[in-house]
């Protein structure tokens, strides 16, 4: 069985300040991760994602990503947060070669 | 490269009514995926598709179905519509198995 779990459905941060958005999978396979971002009335953007190698991932405008195995966990920071980071953000699990699972999201709002 | 093209952005039909969107992949993918997008049930997989061949198919009922051309470009198919119908629909494209998977900006359909 494979799900994701995004804690926190909502988060709220001043601009500035780091960027903290949780994951947690769970998986019998080694998965392929995802991070994706998803503004108001458009499709998903990939932000970062893991597959091999390095388990520190950089991804687009300052975000970044850890995978950690033991603790199952792939959360995504950034040092910064931007007015124009405010957007809906989705941790995914890349399985069987084709299929995504979605958490169910977390709404990041940045307070100026 | 032009990225996943959906068309229409934003529909609306009827209850029973039946409707068509479409898919056009990034040149040279072949395995297109579709996704439903709800605020109660979040991003769900609907079908992939490789080669003109459904590889994979989600936890959908029959009135949803979908269909891949030799050109690549799909159509996703919803029969006798539903107000629950009314999501999101996420296409998209990668150049095979592996986890480079690219969005489209989705179709909006709206069941009255």
């Amino acid at each position: 069985a494979q799900s994701v779990t995004q804690l926190g459905s909502h988060v709220s941060v001043s601009e500035g300040a780091l960027v903290l958005l949780r994951c947690n999978y769970s998986s019998s396979v080694p998965p392929y991760l995802f991070w994706y971002v998803q503004y108001p009335n458009q499709g998903l953007q990939l932000l970062l994602k893991y597959t091999t190698g390095a388990t520190l991932v950089k991804g687009i405008n300052g975000f970044e990503a850890e995978f950690k195995k033991s603790e199952t966990s792939f959360h995504l920071t950034k040092p910064s947060a931007h007015m124009s980071d405010a957007a809906e953000y989705f941790c995914a699990v890349y399985l069987n070669g084709n299929q995504f699972y979605f958490g169910t999201g977390t709404s990041l709002t940045v307070i100026p | 490269k032009a990225g996943v093209t959906q068309t229409p952005r934003y529909l609306i039909k009827t209850r029973g009514q039946q409707v068509t969107l479409s898919c056009s992949p990034i040149s040279g993918h072949r395995s297109v995926s579709w996704y439903q997008q709800t605020p109660g049930q979040g991003l769900q997989f609907l079908f992939e598709y490789f080669s003109e061949t459904q590889r994979n198919k989600g936890n959908f009922p029959g009135r949803f179905s979908g269909r891949q051309f030799s050109n690549s470009r799909s159509e996703m198919n919803v029969s006798t519509l539903e107000l629950g119908d009314s999501a999101l629909y996420l296409c998209a494209s990668s150049p095979h198995s592996e986890a480079f998977v690219f969005f489209g900006q989705g179709t909006r359909l709206t069941v009255v």
